[in-house]
C-alpha cells in the first residue's frame, strides 16, 4: 500500500524564521512528488518533482527530491504571517490506476 | 473563467438522508476526483473517473456513489450508509497521462472550492 508521511504535524514559527517540512513515501512505481499550499479551501500547486537533487524554485519557496532516500523537503525562508497554512504533499505512481496519495499535512503557523 | 466549481459551499444533512454534492469543470479533464478531508488530517481518496461512463473506487468509498454522464460533471452523493459524514469535501480534475504534451499538464491535479457537509 502506498504511504506518504509528513513531518512535523505543526509548526508555530516567528516572522523572518526559516522553516523546513519533510515528507517520505513509500510507493510502488514512483512518478512524482507534488507540494501543495492549503489555507483555507481548495489546495494550490506549489511544485512539482521528478528528478533527484533537482531544486525547484518560487520565490522564498524552494523544494528538492531524493528519490533514493525517497523523501523531499519544502524550505520557507523569511516567513511571512500570509505563509500560514497547511502544506500537503501527495505523490503519484506510475501504476493504471492514477491515483494520488497525499500525506496527512503540516499546519504552519507563522506569528507576527 | 476556466476552472472547477462545486456546489453548495455548505451543506446540512439529517441523519438518513442522502445528499449530492456537486463538481463541474469547464477545463476539459479527462479525469475527476473526489476526496474527503476531516479536520488535522491529508486527503483521502473516495472516488475517481479516468473517462466518461467510468469510475474507481478509492480508499474511502463505502456510503457513497458517484456518476460520470457527461465529461464536465462528476457528482459525489453521499448515502446514509457512510456512518461519519461530517467532512470537508474537495473535487479535483487533471489530464490523464498520454493525452497532454507536459508532464506539468498531467500530473498537477486542480482542485475545486469545496464543501463543507454537517450532519445534524
Amino acid at each position: 500500500e502506498d504511504k506518504v508521511v509528513q513531518s512535523p504535524l505543526s509548526l508555530v514559527v516567528h516572522e523572518g524564521d526559516t522553516v523546513t517540512l519533510n515528507c517520505s513515501y513509500e510507493v510502488t512505481n514512483f512518478r512524482s512528488l507534488l507540494w501543495y499550499k492549503q489555507e483555507k479551501k481548495a489546495p494550490t500547486f506549489l511544485f512539482m518533482l521528478t528528478s533527484s537533487g533537482i531544486e525547484k524554485k518560487s520565490g522564498r519557496l524552494s523544494s528538492i527530491l531524493d528519490k533514493k532516500e525517497l523523501f523531499s523537503i519544502l524550505n520557507i525562508t523569511a516567513t511571512q504571517t500570509g505563509d500560514s497554512a497547511v502544506y500537503l504533499c501527495a505523490v503519484w505512481n506510475n501504476n493504471a490506476g492514477n491515483m494520488l496519495t497525499f500525506g496527512g499535512g503540516t499546519r504552519l503557523m507563522v506569528k507576527p | 473563467d476556466g476552472g472547477i466549481t462545486q456546489s453548495p459551499k455548505y451543506l446540512f444533512r439529517k441523519e438518513g438522508q442522502n445528499v449530492t454534492l456537486s463538481c463541474e469543470q469547464n477545463l476539459n479533464h479527462d479525469a475527476m476526483y473526489w476526496y474527503r478531508q476531516d479536520p488535522g488530517q491529508g486527503l483521502r481518496l473516495i472516488y475517481y473517473s479516468q473517462i466518461v461512463n467510468d469510475f474507481q473506487k478509492g480508499d474511502i468509498a463505502e456510503g457513497y456513489s458517484v456518476s460520470r454522464e457527461k465529461k464536465e460533471s462528476f457528482p459525489l452523493t453521499v448515502t446514509s450508509a457512510q456512518k461519519n459524514p461530517t467532512a470537508f469535501y474537495l473535487c479535483a480534475s487533471s489530464i490523464v497521462r498520454g493525452r497532454a504534451s507536459a508532464a506539468r499538464s498531467t500530473d498537477t491535479q486542480y482542485f475545486g472550492p469545496g464543501t463543507r457537509l454537517t450532519v445534524l
